[in-house]
């Protein structure tokens, strides 16, 4: 069946640091791609998605390309802030209809300034 | 944008106890609501898919007698953990979704501790 991977963490970065948060998946067809996050205490955010091939998908400096070839949808932001330390899910959605998100296993962020 | 609310945030209850989770869409009608289980430091694992007016289907290895959901209307899915055991202790959160090609949007979850 359909499964996503992505690094294991926790990964913890200082202020202004690159982060790369790596998410590969399996899945037949051509699903939609989504990274979620969840801060302390809170529900799950959509952060961003792409549901094809190249597709780039970008919020709040964040960023992830849909790569087909190689299967991946890695999470990326150039200067991380203390604000973006939380939990980040990376997930898929297959394109039949009613079809439900399986995720990742997620990944903690921790920014210290 | 769109609210999905979930009742309520936490419950402690005594082993035995049926417990009710309501999650309701506030600002949309969700033909679709999903339910998950997520486990400390673990990912959401899918427990089950309702669609309004019809049973739900259950995943894999989710009794479907201990966990009984109900999808009445378009705006409400519940919920229920038949005489819960501490097992059942978990953080749960459901999720809806007007159709397929929009995006899910979550409750903020119920944290579940059966003593």
């Amino acid at each position: 069946g359909d499964s996503v991977t992505q690094m294991e963490g926790p990964v913890t970065l200082s202020e202004e640091a690159f982060l790369t948060i790596n998410c590969t998946y399996t899945a037949t067809g051509y699903p939609s791609l989504f990274w979620y996050v969840q801060y302390p205490g809170e529900g799950l955010q959509l952060l961003l998605k792409a549901t094809k091939a190249d597709d780039k998908g970008s919020n709040k400096g964040f960023e992830a390309t849909y790569r087909k070839e190689t299967t991946s949808f890695h999470l990326e932001k150039g200067s991380v802030q203390v604000s973006d330390s939380a939990v980040y899910f990376c997930a898929l959605r297959g394109n039949q209809a009613g079809t439900a998100l399986i995720f990742g296993k997620g990944t903690t962020l921790s920014v210290s300034s | 944008g769109a609210v999905v609310s979930q009742h309520p945030s936490r419950v402690i209850c005594k082993s035995g106890t049926s417990v009710k989770i309501e999650c309701r869409s506030l600002d949309f009608q969700a033909t679709t609501m999903f339910w998950y289980r997520q486990f400390p430091k673990q990912s959401l694992m899918l427990m089950a898919t309702s669609n309004e007016g019809s049973k739900a289907t259950y995943e894999q290895g989710v009794e479907k007698d201990k966990f009984l959901i109900n999808h009445a209307s378009l705006t409400l899915s519940t919920l229920t953990v038949t005489s819960a055991h501490p097992e059942d202790s978990s953080f749960y959160i459901c999720s809806a979704s007007t159709d397929s090609n929009q995006p899910q949007h979550f409750g903020d979850g119920t944290r579940l501790s059966i003593l």
